[in-house]
């Protein structure tokens, strides 16, 4: 079958550094996006890579390697705004996104 | 500003009842997609229409119809064959259809609970 896993939820401090990861098994890949999703309301597009590598996006950043089928989503000087969820989510080889559960990040002050 | 609509934002329901969510984009977007998503629980494709007229069953479509009469407009309807409905269900809609690295843009999402 296919699986996506990610943490359930993770703590970290205002203005620190927090690396999300995302393992994934799938039938083929065809790309890998971050959505950020804030309590209630709707995911927003964080980052795409398709490419094994480093994507950087401010202080967003995701990274890539798909001979592990491994990435994580770095966020750096962490603010209070950035407590969400965040998920993962895989093209498969059919075209199909198979998404994660979603990482519950907790930023204390 | 360009987006999607969803409505109602909270929504209750009598067991039995059928509900309609309504989802409309102004992106001039031409797929259009219904997901449900349940703690613990990555998001799962309930039906996808890349086209007017034209729609597909995604991972869970049981339970549930949706038209596609025009362009902006997505109706999903939630019968009462659907055994769990309580959840949160979010519409979306990418330029294209499913193939490349569209990226999907959302609604803010409908939370139905059956009481």
């Amino acid at each position: 079958g296919q699986n996506i896993d990610q943490p359930t939820e993770m703590t970290a401090t205002e203005g620190a550094i927090v690396q999300i990861n995302c393992t994934y098994q799938t039938s083929g890949f065809n790309g890998l996006f971050w959505y950020q999703q804030h309590a209630g309301e709707a995911p927003t597009f964080l980052s795409y890579n398709v490419l094994d590598g480093l994507e950087e996006k401010g202080r967003f950043s995701s990274f890539l390697s798909r001979s592990k089928g491994y990435s994580y989503l770095l966020l750096k000087e962490l603010q209070m705004k950035d407590s969400a969820s965040y998920l993962c989510a895989v093209i498969d080889s059919n075209y199909q996104l198979i998404w994660g559960a979603g990482t519950k990040l907790i930023i204390k002050p | 500003d360009g987006g999607i609509t969803q409505s109602p934002k909270y929504l209750f329901r009598k067991e039995g009842q059928n509900v309609t969510l309504s989802c409309e984009q102004n992106l001039n977007h031409d797929a259009m997609y219904w997901y449900r998503q349940d703690p613990g629980q990555g998001l799962r494709l309930i039906y996808y229409s890349q086209i007017v007229n034209d729609f597909q069953k995604g991972d869970i479509a049981e339970g549930y119809s949706v038209s596609r009469e025009k362009k902006e407009s997505f109706p999903l309807t939630v019968t009462s064959a659907q055994k769990n409905p309580t959840a949160f269900y979010l519409c979306a809609s990418t330029l294209r259809g499913t193939s490349g690295a569209n990226v999907l843009t959302f609604g803010a999402g409908s939370r139905l609970t059956v009481l």
